[in-house]
């Protein structure tokens, strides 16, 4: 496609259940972003992915939090044992190396 | 450590007059420096970049200014319209590390 996609657009889930969010980024890109954006508040880093190097994991919440990406593809972010204020828009991005990065247009999640 | 920020958590502005939204950073490593847009229930969207080698960009109604010295940059926005009302974030970046995104400011334009 042209642009990153994310799936689902949006997500209620049971206190305890595990999520997986999906990104699609767009096609050659190198650089994959994965950052949430709780109600009211900015943009919070959770993870990055570049090339073939180690992902920055520095943002990551907690050990529930893990996410994947295989080579220049699509990425899983998974959230273990939800807890509701894990409860926010996940967002995706991705970029060629140095350039602006685009957006997908969120998960929304809902923990209940 | 916040290495991005934006002071101002929110701007209110009259149809028509200019909109400066703030922007302050700390690593002189970064090179290159962007503003986005996010509207509701979306994902944020480019609007204009600069790179460090540079001290202004101009696209249309929308101009950012960069100045290294004081590691601040700002977007203006002129005139300003009711569509431009959305929360802006900027962000720098490097060659050698990942995008790194301010808190935001919310701009309302109002008629």
């Amino acid at each position: 496609g042209a642009g990153v996609s994310q799936s689902p657009s949006n997500k209620v889930t049971e206190k305890g259940k595990d999520v997986e969010l999906r990104c699609d980024p767009i096609s050659g890109h190198t650089a994959l972003y994965w950052y949430r954006q709780r109600l009211g508040q900015g943009l919070e880093f959770l993870i990055y992915f570049q090339g073939n190097s180690a992902p920055d994991k520095s943002g990551l919440p907690s050990d529930r939090f893990s996410a994947e990406r295989t080579g220049e593809s699509v990425s899983t972010l998974t959230i273990q044992r939800t807890q509701q204020e894990d409860s926010a828009v996940y967002l995706c991005a991705s970029t060629l190396w140095g350039t602006e990065a685009f957006f997908g247009q969120g998960t929304r999640l809902t923990v209940v | 450590d916040q290495q991005v920020k934006q002071n101002s958590p929110s701007l209110s502005v009259q149809e028509g007059r200019i909109s400066i939204l703030n922007c302050d950073y700390t690593n002189s490593m970064f090179d290159y420096f962007l503003w986005y847009k996010k509207y509701p229930a979306e994902g944020p969207t480019f609007l204009i970049s600069i790179s460090s080698i540079k001290d202004k960009n101009e696209d249309g109604r929308f101009t950012v200014f960069l100045n290294k010295s004081a590691k601040h940059l700002s977007l203006h926005i002129v005139p300003s319209q009711p569509g431009d009302s959305a929360v802006y974030f900027c962000a720098a970046g490097s060659n050698t590390d990942k995008l790194i995104f301010g808190t935001g400011t919310r701009l309302q334009v109002f008629p």
